[in-house]
């Protein structure tokens, strides 16, 4: 059973940083795409970004206007992802998923890690 | 690149069923099939239920179902039961530049 635990999420104010993580059993991580879901208060699930393998160069795409202030990368010897979120603003409080992505859907998610972003 | 746009209630007594409609555009759910469909409680992770705009994986139930007309997407809940009282998610590829879209998500109620 695939199964992906997220951590890091707390309160950070408007400008600051944070590194989330994801750690992954399961599954065979360095073959595995990765994703980055967030849920907003009130809101929907919006899609922040991804990464592939290693030996695809570990590249990553991003929704558009968080490109630059988001980053992804792995740990493939871990099995530990990473988002890190920079000159945060409230506007990306939020539930923060990992998940993985599997021909074109991301299909094993874990419960989220919360980010309030606050002065 | 716009959320797909969900109805943001449904409700139904036990052994009803309900649909929700997923409203997207000829870049998202028009131009690809695969469209998925998630199932969240709150307080866990959510859970595909419908990939490929109606295919099942392992262990779904086939209550649910899936459907897909021009830029609109649906999902079938058939026999409604409590445990299916839960936020329910769309989503579509939408191509190499916006990638992955997702709804606005539906608070389904089993009266």
């Amino acid at each position: 059973e695939v199964r992906l635990v997220e951590s890091g999420g707390g309160l950070v104010r408007p400008g600051g940083s944070l590194r989330l993580s994801c750690g992954a059993s399961g599954l065979s991580f360095r073959d595995a795409w990765f994703n980055w879901v967030r849920l907003a208060p009130g809101k929907g699930l919006e899609w922040v970004g991804r990464i592939r393998r290693r030996d695809e160069g570990a590249t990553t795409d991003f929704l558009q206007p968080l490109r630059g202030r988001f980053s992804i990368s792995r740990d493939d010897s871990k099995n530990v992802l990473y988002l890190q979120l920079n000159r945060l603003t409230t506007a990306d409080t939020g539930l923060y998923f990992c998940a993985t992505e599997h021909w074109y859907s991301v299909n094993n998610w874990g419960q989220g890690t919360l980010v309030t972003v606050s002065s | 690149q716009s959320a797909l746009t969900q109805p943001p209630s449904a409700s139904g007594s036990p052994g009803q069923s309900v649909t929700i409609s997923c409203s997207g555009s000829s870049s998202d759910i028009g131009a690809f099939d695969y469209v998925c469909w998630y199932q969240h409680h709150p307080g866990k992770a959510p859970k595909l239920i419908i990939y490929d705009v109606n295919k099942r994986p392992s262990g779904v139930p086939d209550r649910f179902s899936g459907s897909k007309s021009g830029n609109t997407a649906s999902l079938a809940v058939s026999g409604l039961q409590a445990e299916d009282e839960a936020d329910y998610y769309c989503s579509s590829y939408a191509g190499d530049n916006s990638f992955y879209v997702f709804g606005t998500g539906t608070k389904v109620t089993v009266l």
